[in-house]
Order: structure tokens, then C-alpha cells, then sequence
């Protein structure tokens, strides 16, 4: 089976940095995804990590360490659209598998 | 980029009949669409794979007799809640990916409530 695991809330500060951890476990690992949901909307792609290390995109970045089953999604300059739930997913299997942990809501806090 | 069109967006039926959600995939074909299930602060829950011209793979503890899948076309899907009940009430959302690149476009989903 597979176990996805991260923070179920964090807060934090308009303008600041928050790291969200995810670590997983499972066997057949392709990728992993982090994607950003609005309440009440569809999840919107954020990125994609296959190989170790951190990717870059903007104000958000992604690391991943597939040795320790953990990855993390970095937000700077936090504004306060940022805030949402971000889920983690983990891509798996022959059938481009997705399975999603259970996503950290973030406040963001003026 | 990839586009995926889900509709309706929002439905309300009535305890025992069934609705029909679509999930197209506008300019791209999709091989393989996915459906979730995400009930109130929760997150998704895989509820069933389909691959064009095959049968559904569904997941552990869904009734593949209650949620019905079609996958006529590279590029629509179609899930049917037969016999709804008030627990089926949920946000549902229907995802499609290419062989190509794997990528992984997600529809803007369908907020179901059964009364």
C-alpha cells in the first residue's frame, strides 16, 4: 500500500517563507506532485518532482529526496491568495497511479 | 495547454435517481481519465481509473455497480451515480492524462448533493 503523510494546518505571515513537509511511503515511485486547492475549486497543478533535489518555479519551489521518501513545497513571499490547502501526490505504478495525501490547509495571516 | 471540461458543475437530485457527470478533454486525447471523490475537508480519494475502450479499475470499496464509467472516446468520460443517496454527496472531479508526457490536467469538478 501506500502512506502519504503531512501537517494537517499550518499559519503563517504575509510576506514571509513556510516550508510544507510530505513524507511518503510507498513502492513503484515515479514522481511526486504538489498541487494547490481553493476551497471549493479543482486542484491546480504546482509541480512535479522525478529526481532528487529542489526545482524552482517563481515564488514556490519544490525539493525532493526520494532516498528518504520526503519531499517539501517552499512558499515565499507568502501573500494572502496563498492561502489554501496544498496536497501532496504521489505518482506510482504501470497505470500512472495518483494517490493524494491528506493536504495541509495554510493561512496566511496579515 | 492541456484542458479538461467537467460538467455540471454543481447538481442536486432527489434520494434513489441517478445522475451523469462528463469529463472531456478538450484539445488533447486522454488514454487514461481518473475519477475522485473529495468529501468536506478531506482529499481526494481515488475512486476508479478508466483507459479508452476498456473496462474501469476501480478501487478498493467503491461499487462499481453504483458508480458506473464510461470511457467511449479518447476524449470524453462519464460517471453515473445510479440510485443516489444523501451520503453520496461530495465534490467529484475527473482527471485526464496523455501517454505522451504524462501530464495531468484536472477538471474543475462537480459538487453532487442528494436530498
Amino acid at each position: 500500500g501506500q502512506n502519504i503523510d503531512q501537517p494537517t494546518e499550518m499559519t503563517a505571515t504575509e510576506g514571509a517563507i513556510v516550508q510544507i513537509n510530505c513524507t511518503y511511503q510507498t513502492s513503484g515511485f515515479n514522481g511526486l506532485f504538489w498541487y494547490q486547492q481553493h476551497a471549493g475549486e479543482a486542484p491546480t497543478f504546482l509541480s512535479y518532482n522525478v529526481l532528487d533535489g529542489l526545482e524552482e518555479k517563481g515564488r514556490f519551489s519544490s525539493f525532493l529526496s526520494r532516498s528518504k521518501g520526503y519531499s517539501y513545497l517552499l512558499l515565499k513571499e507568502l501573500q494572502m491568495k496563498d492561502s489554501a490547502s496544498y496536497l501532496c501526490a504521489v505518482f506510482s505504478g504501470g497505470y500512472q497511479k495518483v494517490t493524494f495525501g491528506t493536504g495541509t490547509k495554510l493561512q496566511v495571516i496579515p | 495547454g492541456a484542458v479538461v471540461s467537467q460538467h455540471p458543475s454543481w447538481v442536486i437530485c432527489k434520494s434513489g435517481t441517478s445522475v451523469k457527470i462528463e469529463c472531456r478533454s478538450l484539445d488533447f486525447q486522454a488514454t487514461t481519465m481518473f475519477w475522485y471523490r473529495q468529501f468536506p475537508k478531506q482529499s481526494l480519494m481515488l475512486m476508479a481509473t478508466s483507459n479508452e475502450g476498456s473496462k474501469a479499475t476501480y478501487e478498493q470499496g467503491v461499487e462499481k455497480d453504483k458508480f458506473l464509467i464510461n470511457h467511449a472516446s479518447l476524449t470524453l468520460s462519464t460517471l453515473t451515480v445510479t440510485s443516489a443517496h444523501p451520503e453520496d454527496s461530495s465534490f467529484y472531479i475527473c482527471s485526464a492524462s496523455t501517454s505522451r508526457n504524462y501530464g495531468y490536467t484536472f477538471g474543475s469538478g462537480t459538487r453532487l448533493t442528494v436530498v
